[in-house]
């Protein structure tokens, strides 16, 4: 079990420009989620799978973000022509049905700056 | 409306005693689950603790211990014999099932223990 991973760890890119995301989960938690963590806040859901399914979408996920998890396993999180207020760090979680079926684990975060 | 509130932004505490940090929430839900992550510097969300809303003891792990006090709403963290290497950010969080799958966090308490 190597934990939650995510990548990149940081990213710098210019306004207008689009960027990609991954997470991989823990290998047997079929549950995924994002989440957008602004400084000095706690982290916001963005969206929630379920498998491949993406069950639930934050009104915070604009049009200009899209996420997939096409073989439910890793996920990708694009925001497209990226704007100075897309800058945050940017939280991956999975989960399992098993124990509380609860409890989310994270990766270490993509930091994103929008110069 | 889900809510989560953690009124104390910061707080200090001396190498070895313990220490409690706030939370309280608000729900109509009878069913929900309670969460407190750590997250040091580095950004990683680290799970601590879980309590669910119908489970009839306070639970613990290790030095951590969630004061659950139900008809207060309230889900205090109490770390005991602070380590130097608890200092982080706190987050308390709240889960409710019938609110579909998204958790809401509070906005954290940093905590800074004192050598």
């Amino acid at each position: 079990d190597t934990g939650v991973s995510q990548d990149p760890r940081h990213k710098i890119t210019k306004r207008g420009q689009n960027v990609t995301f991954r997470c991989d989960p823990i290998s047997e938690h079929n549950r995924l989620y994002w989440y957008r963590q602004t400084l000095g806040q706690g982290p916001e859901f963005l969206t929630y799978f379920q498998n491949e399914a993406q069950l639930e979408k934050s009104r915070l996920l604009s049009d200009r973000f899209s996420a997939e998890r096409p073989k439910g396993s890793f996920s990708t999180l694009e925001i497209q022509r990226t704007e100075q207020g897309d800058s945050a760090m940017y939280l991956c979680a999975s989960s399992s049905t098993q124990g509380n079926g609860q409890t989310q684990y994270f990766g270490p975060g993509t930091r994103l700056l929008v110069l | 409306a889900q809510k989560i509130t953690q009124t104390q932004p910061g707080m200090f505490v001396q190498e070895k005693e313990a220490v409690t940090l706030d939370c309280t929430y608000d729900t109509s839900d009878p069913s929900y689950g309670l969460f407190w992550y750590k997250q040091p510097s580095s950004g990683e969300m680290i799970f601590l603790i879980y309590q669910g809303s119908y489970d009839q003891q306070n639970a613990t792990e290790g030095r951590y211990s969630l004061n659950f006090q139900k008809a207060r709403k309230s889900a205090n963290l109490v770390i005991s014999a602070s380590q130097l290497g608890d200092s982080a950010m706190y987050f308390c969080a709240m889960r409710e099932p019938s609110g579909g799958f998204k958790t809401i966090f509070g906005a954290g308490t940093r905590l800074f223990v004192k050598a």
